[in-house]
C-alpha cells in the first residue's frame, strides 16, 4: 500500500452526521492529498498539505475540513454529511520530486 | 480553471493489438504528466510518467508521448494482454511549483482487452 493507510475502509452515514477519515503514512513524506472519486469523473482534489501544520484547498473543498497536526497524519472531516458526498475517498502521499502514491481508499455512503 | 480532457472514455481491443489513449491539458505551466492504472475496487497505481523536458518515454510495452506546443499527451500500449484491462487515468501537474504536486486528472478510459 506504498506506506499509506486509510481508515476506515467502509462507512455508512446518515445525512447530517459527522465523521473523520484518517490517512496515516510511515514514509515521512512532505506532501499529502485527499481526492474523491466519482463514476465517470476521475479523481478530484479536495484538500492538500505541503507540510505539518499547513493545508490548502483543492478543486472541490466545500463541505470538507482537514488538519495536519502531525506530519504522519492527514485528517479529512465531514461536519454535516450530505448524500452528494457519497464517494470513494483516496489519500495520496508524495516526496517532492517523486510521483504520488495512493492508499487503498475509503468507500463512504451517505443515506 | 485547470482542466484535463481524456479520450476515449471506453476502448475495446483484441489481445495483441495496440491501444492509444489521448489527453489534452489547459494549464500551459504544467510540467509533469503521470498515467495511473486502476483495477476494479483497487487504488490507482502509477504505470509511467513524463516530464515536460522529454518528448517520449518507454517502459517495455508502455510508452507516453508529449507535445507541449499542442498541450497533448498520449499513452500507447502495445501487444495488449487481458491483464491490461482496467481504467486508465491521465493527469497533469505543476510538479516543481509552490503548489506542491497537486494533480488534475482526466475522466478516465475503461480499456477492455478481449482474448
Amino acid at each position: 500500500n506504498a506506506g499509506v493507510t486509510q481508515t476506515p475502509k467502509f462507512r455508512v452515514l446518515k445525512t447530517g452526521q459527522s465523521m473523520t477519515l484518517l490517512c496515516a503514512q510511515d514514509m515521512n513524506h512532505e506532501y499529502m492529498y485527499w481526492y474523491r472519486q466519482d463514476p465517470g469523473m476521475g479523481l478530484r482534489l479536495i484538500h492538500y498539505s505541503v507540510g505539518e501544520g499547513t493545508t490548502a484547498k483543492g478543486e472541490v473543498p466545500d463541505g470538507y475540513n482537514v488538519s495536519r497536526l502531525k506530519k504522519q497524519n492527514f485528517l479529512l472531516g465531514l461536519e454535516s454529511a450530505a448524500p452528494s458526498q457519497t464517494s470513494v475517498y483516496f489519500c495520496a502521499i508524495q516526496v517532492r520530486g517523486q510521483p504520488q502514491h495512493f492508499g487503498d481508499g475509503t468507500r463512504l455512503s451517505i443515506l | 480553471g485547470e482542466n484535463v480532457e481524456q479520450h476515449p472514455s471506453t476502448l475495446s481491443v483484441q489481445e495483441g493489438d495496440s491501444a492509444v489513449i489521448k489527453c489534452t491539458y489547459s494549464d500551459s505551466a504544467s510540467n509533469y504528466f503521470p498515467w495511473y492504472k486502476q483495477e476494479l475496487g483497487k487504488r490507482p497505481q502509477l504505470i509511467i510518467d513524463i516530464r515536460s523536458n522529454v518528448g517520449e518515454k518507454k517502459d517495455q510495452r508502455i510508452a507516453v508521448t508529449l507535445n507541449k506546443t499542442a498541450k497533448h499527451f498520449s499513452l500507447h500500449i502495445t501487444e495488449t494482454q487481458p491483464e491490461d484491462s482496467a481504467v486508465y487515468f491521465c493527469a497533469a501537474s505543476r510538479f516543481w511549483g509552490d503548489q506542491g504536486g497537486k494533480l488534475i486528472f482526466g475522466q478516465g478510459t475503461e480499456l477492455s482487452v478481449k482474448p
